[in-house]
């Protein structure tokens, strides 16, 4: 139980265009989802948690205007990379999280290359 | 708030090999603690965590931890090493009881099994 599904699990896109990246939860309601992103050789950074039916949260330096989040449903949640550029090529992971869980189940993961 | 420190970027062991993977916590209250295991592309997988309790936790593939609070410590240990166990390992704190929220990554140690 508690799988999350993430997709694509890479993608190369041209600089310039967007690109959505699925976080869905196979079979538990996540209450919460959250966004990370990994540069090589470097630990995960939180970009955004997103609760379902309401704005995103986002860190610190995080773009909230290139990276769009929407959490419309209690098993998807979708980062849009918008006007991408070759620096926002990484490794994105997201999480997942529900009320009486003890703690958060991760995607697959996501390497996106922007050319 | 809290951080969490991987002093080893990369620990080498031979197979069937003792391996332990250190990892350090700062904070100035109670925190939870995790360990996550990374493949190649791949997301985390949870190997262990210490809500409460026993201080000496036992997790997937063989793995066991130790928290210890005077030494801020949480290391990782396995008595045998196997190929398989070649992959970037992630500790991770958090204060959130959840495991979910706020949560802080170490950099990561990778282990390398040497046949």
């Amino acid at each position: 139980g508690a799988v999350v599904s993430q997709h694509p699990s890479w993608v190369i896109c041209k600089s310039g265009t967007s690109v959505k990246i699925e976080c869905r939860s196979l079979d538990f309601q996540a209450t919460t989802m959250f966004w990370y992103r990994q540069f090589p050789k470097q630990s995960l950074m939180l970009m955004a948690t997103s609760n379902e039916g309401s704005k995103a949260t986002y860190e610190q330096g995080v773009e909230k205007d290139k990276f769009l989040i929407n959490h419309a449903s209690l098993t998807l949640s979708t980062l849009t990379v918008t006007s991408a550029h070759p620096e926002d090529s990484s490794f994105y992971i997201c999480s997942a999280h529900y009320g009486r869980a003890t703690e958060a189940f991760f995607g697959q993961g996501t390497r996106l290359t922007v050319v | 708030a809290q951080s969490v420190t991987q002093l080893d970027s990369q620990v080498p062991v031979f197979e069937e090999a003792p391996v332990e993977l250190r990892c350090n916590y700062s904070s100035s209250v109670s925190v939870y603690l995790f360990w996550y295991v990374q493949y190649p592309n791949q997301g985390l997988q949870l190997l262990l965590k210490y809500l409460s309790g026993s201080t000496l936790v036992k997790g997937i593939n063989g793995f066991e931890a130790e928290f210890n609070k005077s030494q801020t410590s949480f290391h990782l240990r396995k008595p045998s090493v196997h190929i398989s166990d070649t992959a970037e390992y992630f500790c991770a704190v958090t204060i959130d009881q959840t495991g979910a929220n706020n949560l802080f990554f170490g950099t990561g140690t990778r282990l390398t099994v040497i046949p």
